[in-house]
């Protein structure tokens, strides 16, 4: 299994449509968990960390489930500016080599908004 | 404006022949890293420093050398490169390694060994 799993896509939905990303980590230990975003051939981008209390960022919208373990990003009134492919990130818990707790990366999901 | 700097864009070399690509910060960040992008890999560490003169081996460091001594620059080197090192590079840096720490990346190097 995967240490950090995600649905590659693609989806295409339309302008105004709402979509959600699910992301799964193997690792309970894990402590910090963010989406990023990536244009094509481009540099990733945070788009925003994810509390456990679950946070809003104007049409963005993030949630953690520890005990299923899944982050979840919900996107409202979806925008052409939108289409990107979104990467779930997890930095490993406690007890990782050195002081480098890594950030484990997702292969990302893959997000195209259709006029 | 604050940047992470990467040079160059586009790079295409043949086998064995030494080449660096050069990472710049000026956001006075502790820790720096490289990663590589490959298609259905995903991102991958390289090499991390936590500080000046403080660096270690990320995940895939074979065929790679980095140097960290200035804070603002850590270039990668690739002492002889092979055709499997063609990818998408980013250096990537944050002001210090803490557990929500933003990461800043630079715009990327695509190299291709011939």
């Amino acid at each position: 299994r995967k240490e950090v799993e995600q649905d590659p896509g693609p989806f295409n939905v339309p302008e105004g449509a709402t979509v959600a990303f699910n992301c799964t980590y193997s690792n309970s230990a894990s402590q910090s968990f963010f989406w990023y975003r990536q244009d094509c051939r481009k540099e990733p981008k945070l788009l925003m960390s994810v509390y456990s209390s679950g946070n809003e960022d104007g049409r963005f919208t993030a949630q953690l489930n520890r005990a299923s373990q899944y982050i979840s990003l919900l996107i409202r009134d979806s925008k052409l500016s939108d289409s990107a492919t979104y990467l779930c990130v997890v930095r490993a818990g406690a007890g990782g080599a050195g002081n480098n707790r890594k950030l484990i990366w997702g292969l990302g999901t893959s997000l195209a908004v259709n006029p | 404006e604050a940047q992470v700097t990467q040079n160059p864009r586009y790079l295409i070399t043949v086998t064995g022949k030494k080449l660096t690509v050069t990472c710049s910060q000026n956001m006075n960040h502790e820790y720096m890293s490289w990663y590589r992008q490959d298609p259905g890999l995903g991102l991958r560490q390289i090499y991390y420093s936590m500080n000046v003169e403080v660096t270690d081996k990320g995940d895939v460091p074979e065929g790679y050398k980095v140097s960290r001594k200035e804070k603002r620059n850590f270039p990668l080197i690739l002492e002889s490169p092979s055709p499997n090192q063609t990818s998408l590079y980013f250096c990537a840096s944050s002001i210090r390694q803490g557990a929500r720490e933003k990461l800043f990346f630079g715009s990327g190097t695509q190299l291709s060994v011939l």
